[in-house]
């Protein structure tokens, strides 16, 4: 098993660009979320998804997009990126008893 | 919403001592507490965790306890190694689910050998 995988790992745009952050895992797992990481603020929420189908938002939803139409994926979105968007992403996939993070996609807005 | 508060937000000790800890959180429906320790640049790993049903929890050096009348749970390492340096996250979530976690904001752990 391949576990969660991300791609990119590393991403730069410019303001105003869009882009998908790519998210997948292969442990048949119902519940997937995606968090952002930002030096001294710990991980913040920015979406979840308990099935395919069904999504919701975290504690920092205001600018990404999800979506789940496979049990598999999970991709955000960045509609129209901003410099405050600039992060370390991680998405996370869980079957109920551990959540497991994927290795990360830096990101960097200028 | 909740929110997590974690202190300290460095810790320094030498090998063989024991490092604590703590958060806080502040809403009382929180029933899973994890911890997290994350190496520069990798992803966060599950170390322990501790559902709300329980007062304490162990693992070979790792042990987590939980006061849920005062609102808070402290991570507790025995017997420090240069290995156990990283940065340790708690988190909180309601309803059981580890899917919507709320972080506190981390401890750098330094353990000098």
């Amino acid at each position: 098993n391949a576990g969660v995988t991300q791609t990119p790992k590393f991403q730069v745009l410019k303001t105003g660009q869009s882009m998908t952050l790519q998210c997948a895992q292969d442990m048949n797992h119902e519940y997937m979320s995606w968090y952002r990481q930002d030096p001294g603020m710990g991980l913040r929420l920015i979406h979840y998804s308990v099935g395919a189908g069904i999504t919701d938002q975290g504690e920092v939803p205001n600018g990404y997009n999800v979506s789940r139409s496979t049990t598999e994926d999970f991709p955000l979105r960045l509609l129209s990126a901003a410099p405050s968007q600039t992060s370390v992403y991680f998405c996370a996939s869980s079957d109920g008893n551990e959540q497991f993070f994927g290795p990360g996609t830096r990101l960097t807005v200028l | 919403g909740e929110n997590v508060e974690q202190h300290p937000s460095t810790l320094s000790v030498q090998e063989g001592d024991s490092a604590v800890i703590k958060c806080t959180y502040s809403d009382s429906a929180s029933n899973y507490f994890p911890w997290y320790k994350q190496e520069l640049g990798k992803r966060p790993q599950l170390i322990i965790d501790i559902r709300s049903n329980v007062g304490e929890k162990k693992d070979q050096r790792i042990a987590v306890t939980l006061n849920k009348t005062a609102k808070h749970f402290s991570l507790h390492i025995t017997e420090t190694q240069p290995e156990d340096s990283a940065v340790y996250f708690c988190a909180a979530s309601s309803g059981g689910s580890n899917y919507k976690l709320t972080f506190g904001k981390g401890t750098l752990l330094t353990v000098n050998p």
